[in-house]
């Protein structure tokens, strides 16, 4: 059964630090794997998307890395702000699969 | 470029009443149509999708039903709504094709008492 787990489940951190959040996945056969931010009431917006070949992928702040040898994957955050607020959700997709499999995010606290 | 839409944006519904929530995309042709809910403090569960016009696929056993009566319009029923139905529904577009991402809608707040 494919699965994706994403830890920590929550986090708190003050603005302008760093943080790292973690999600490992058993998805089979891989294709890609997205990060995306879901503000609070609103539908989630991809972050990135990395493919088995790729091992890290910038967007301003936010910074991914996939490896697929042990089928986990990070988002790291640099120099916080207020606004990164949100739940950040891994999904997966497989080959040849119109669905892919979420994970339960991880809600993170920004304050200042 | 291409848009979804949803609404209502939030309802109050009684236990018992019908339910229909409303999807449609503009600016793409036979997109992948999707279903999600959402419950507080739990993650996305995709309820139904569909590739095409009349193609429905369930994911998870319930009382509600999934119509695509349109290529881009999908809309989410209930013909007697329980307390568990409460949550945010979320509708998702994506290109035809199994590897295309998901474009989210802003979602449906429903609350049933």
């Amino acid at each position: 059964k494919n699965q994706v787990e994403q830890s920590p489940q929550s986090l708190i951190i003050l603005e302008g630090k760093n943080c790292t959040l973690q999600c490992n996945y058993t998805v089979s056969p891989f294709s890609n794997l997205r990060w995306y931010k879901q503000d609070t009431g609103r539908g989630p917006v991809s972050l990135t998307i990395m493919t088995f070949s790729e091992n890290t992928k910038s967007n301003g702040r936010y910074t991914a890395t996939l490896d697929a040898d042990t089928k986990q994957s990070s988002l790291h955050i640099t120099a916080s702000q207020l606004s990164d607020s949100a739940s950040y959700i891994c999904v997966v997709r497989s080959g040849g699969s119109y669905i892919p499999t979420f994970g339960r995010g991880t809600s993170l606290i920004v304050h200042p | 470029s291409q848009t979804i839409h949803q609404w209502p944006a939030t309802l109050v519904q009684p236990v018992g009443s019908p339910l229909s929530l409303e999807c449609t995309v503009e600016g793409t042709s036979n997109p992948n149509l999707y279903w999600y809910r959402q419950a507080a403090g739990r993650g996305l569960q995709l309820l139904f999708y569909s590739v095409g016009i009349g193609q429905i696929s369930s994911e998870v056993p319930q009382n509600l039903s999934a119509s695509r009566p349109q290529d881009r319009q999908f809309i989410l029923s209930s013909k007697k709504l329980l307390l568990s139905d409460s949550g945010f529904y979320l509708c998702a577009w994506s290109l035809a094709g199994e590897v295309g991402e998901q474009y989210f809608g802003p979602g449906t707040r429903l609350t049933v008492t």
